[in-house]
C-alpha cells in the first residue's frame, strides 16, 4: 500500500519558538494532505486540508496563523507551528490521499510535540 | 451531516474469544464507512472500508464488519481475538458534500474504542 513517512517523529522545543513537520508521499503524488491533532486518549481532530499548490483550507477553531500548512509538491507538505506554548503539545498526524484513492486517506505514523 | 457515535469506550476480552467494536452512524447519504486500527504511538492502519458495495465487509487480520442500513450500524467484529489485536480502534465516516453528489475527502473520527485483549 501507500506510504505516508513523517519528520520528526518526535520533536521538543521551548516555549515561543517555531518547529515545523513534514509530511511526505513516499510512492504516490498526494494531490490533497490533511494534517490532523490527537490529544491524549482521544480521537483524531481534522485541523486543515491542503491541496498541491494551493491555500490550506483550515477547520473551524483552528488559527491559521498559528498552524502555517504548505503543500508546495504532490509529494510533500509541512505543518509549521509558531511561537508554540505548552497546550500546543499534542500527537500531530498527517494524512495524504491522490485522486485514485478519494475513498481512502494513507496516514503517517505521527509526530509527538512537546512544548516546554 | 454525517457523524459516527462508537458506542463503547473501552472493550475486554480474553484471548481466543470474540471481538465485537459497536458503531452507530449518520448520514443523509449512503455513506462511505472505515475501520482503522491505531497502536500506541503509531500512525494509522486501514482495516476495512465500506462503499456501497457488499454489506460485509472482510478486512485484513481477520476482521470484518456489516453495514445494516435498518440499523444505521458498521460494528467492527473478529471471531477469536489475539494479543496483537489489542489497540485503539476508530470507526470513519467520509464527509459528503451537502447535495450529496461526492465525497469531499474529509473524514469524521469517532471517539475511539480501547481494545484489550487478556492472556
Amino acid at each position: 500500500g501507500a506510504v505516508v513517512s513523517q519528520h520528526p517523529s518526535r520533536v521538543i522545543c521551548k516555549s515561543g519558538t517555531s518547529v515545523k513537520i513534514e509530511c511526505r508521499s513516499l510512492d504516490f503524488q498526494a494531490t490533497t494532505m490533511f494534517w490532523y491533532r490527537q490529544f491524549p486518549k482521544q480521537s483524531l481532530m481534522l485541523m486543515a486540508t491542503s491541496n498541491e499548490g494551493s491555500k490550506a483550507t483550515y477547520e473551524q477553531g483552528v488559527e491559521k496563523d498559528k498552524f502555517l500548512i504548505n503543500h508546495a509538491s504532490l509529494t510533500l507538505s509541512t505543518l509549521t507551528v509558531t511561537s508554540a506554548h505548552p497546550e500546543d503539545s499534542s500527537f500531530y498526524i498527517c494524512s495524504a490521499t491522490d485522486y485514485d484513492h478519494i475513498y481512502e486517506q494513507y496516514f503517517g505514523p505521527g509526530t509527538r510535540l512537546t512544548v516546554t | 451531516a454525517q457523524s459516527v457515535t462508537q458506542l463503547d469506550s473501552h472493550v475486554s476480552v480474553s484471548e481466543g474469544t470474540p471481538v465485537l467494536l459497536r458503531c452507530n452512524y449518520s448520514s443523509s447519504y449512503s455513506p462511505s464507512l472505515f475501520w482503522y486500527v491505531q497502536h500506541p504511538n503509531k500512525g494509522l492502519q486501514l482495516l476495512l472500508k465500506y462503499t456501497s458495495a457488499a454489506t460485509l465487509v472482510k478486512g485484513i487480520n481477520g476482521f470484518e464488519a456489516e453495514f445494516k442500513k435498518s440499523e444505521t450500524s458498521f460494528h467492527l467484529t473478529k471471531p477469536s481475538a489475539h494479543m496483537s489485536d489489542a489497540a485503539e480502534y476508530f470507526c470513519v465516516v467520509s464527509v459528503r458534500r451537502r447535495d450529496g453528489s461526492s465525497n469531499t475527502g474529509k473524514l469524521i473520527f469517532g471517539q475511539g474504542t480501547t481494545l484489550q485483549v487478556k492472556p
